[in-house]
């Protein structure tokens, strides 16, 4: 089946940029997402990227596609506490008729002073 | 505008129990989805509704999982009877239909322990 590999922790000093690194394997997926779990709470949606774009910036955030290597990363710029959270990466995938998303086990951001 | 919301937030029994989760969708979301992470691993669809019909259940692990959607509301999944291996969080996503973009807005989850 389809798959999303993502690197479980990364660790980054306040001010400093995050880079939040995936790899998947459907090359025919449309949308890729970036999500943002806090503690005790949902998943946020924090942006999305198109397929035939290679990079869309949003505020803080930077996303890069890269559709011959099936990478994907999120640039998080000036990093700040609250930022800390899980991020998960996300494909949406054709399968049977309709689409659903294919997570990663998302990548634990930990920001210290 | 109420977000996707989920009963309850932690549900803690024990083996061979019952449980029923409930979702209730964003108003007006056709799309229901149900997806589970277990111990901190990637996130699974189990499956998809529209309106009250199941379009996609490839992810539901087994017989002992059943869930519906009456009325095309909101949806209930029922563990019965529940397994160790069931424990982990279960999320609800909703999104509108023939969102071209796909946009599924989660719910908090209901963390589900299995004793």
């Amino acid at each position: 089946g389809e798959d999303v590999e993502q690197s479980l922790f990364l660790s980054v000093r306040e001010g400093d940029s995050s880079v939040i690194n995936c790899t998947y394997t459907d090359s025919s997926s449309t949308y890729l997402y970036w999500y943002k779990q806090e503690p005790g709470a949902g998943l946020q949606l924090l942006t999305y990227i198109f397929s035939n774009m290679d990079m869309k910036q949003d505020q803080r955030l930077t996303v890069l596609l890269n559709k011959k290597d099936k990478h994907l990363s999120l640039r998080i710029a000036d990093t700040q506490t609250g930022d800390s959270a899980i991020y998960f990466c996300a494909s949406l995938t054709f399968s049977g008729g309709y689409n659903k998303l294919i997570f990663g086990a998302g990548t634990r951001l930990a920001v210290h002073p | 505008e109420a977000g996707v919301t989920q009963f309850p937030s932690h549900s803690v029994i024990e083996k061979g129990q019952t449980v029923t989760l409930r979702c209730d969708p964003i108003s007006g979301h056709d799309n229901l989805y149900w997806y589970r992470r277990v111990m901190g691993k990637e996130i699974k669809f189990l499956l998809h509704f529209v309106k009250e019909s199941k379009q996609d259940e490839s992810g539901m692990p087994n017989n002992r999982f059943l869930a519906e959607r009456t009325g095309g509301t909101y949806s209930t999944l029922k563990v019965q009877p529940a397994e160790l291996e069931d424990s982990g969080v279960y999320f609800c996503a909703s999104s509108q239909a023939r969102a071209a973009k796909n946009i599924q807005y989660f719910g908090a989850g209901t963390r589900l322990s299995v004793l």
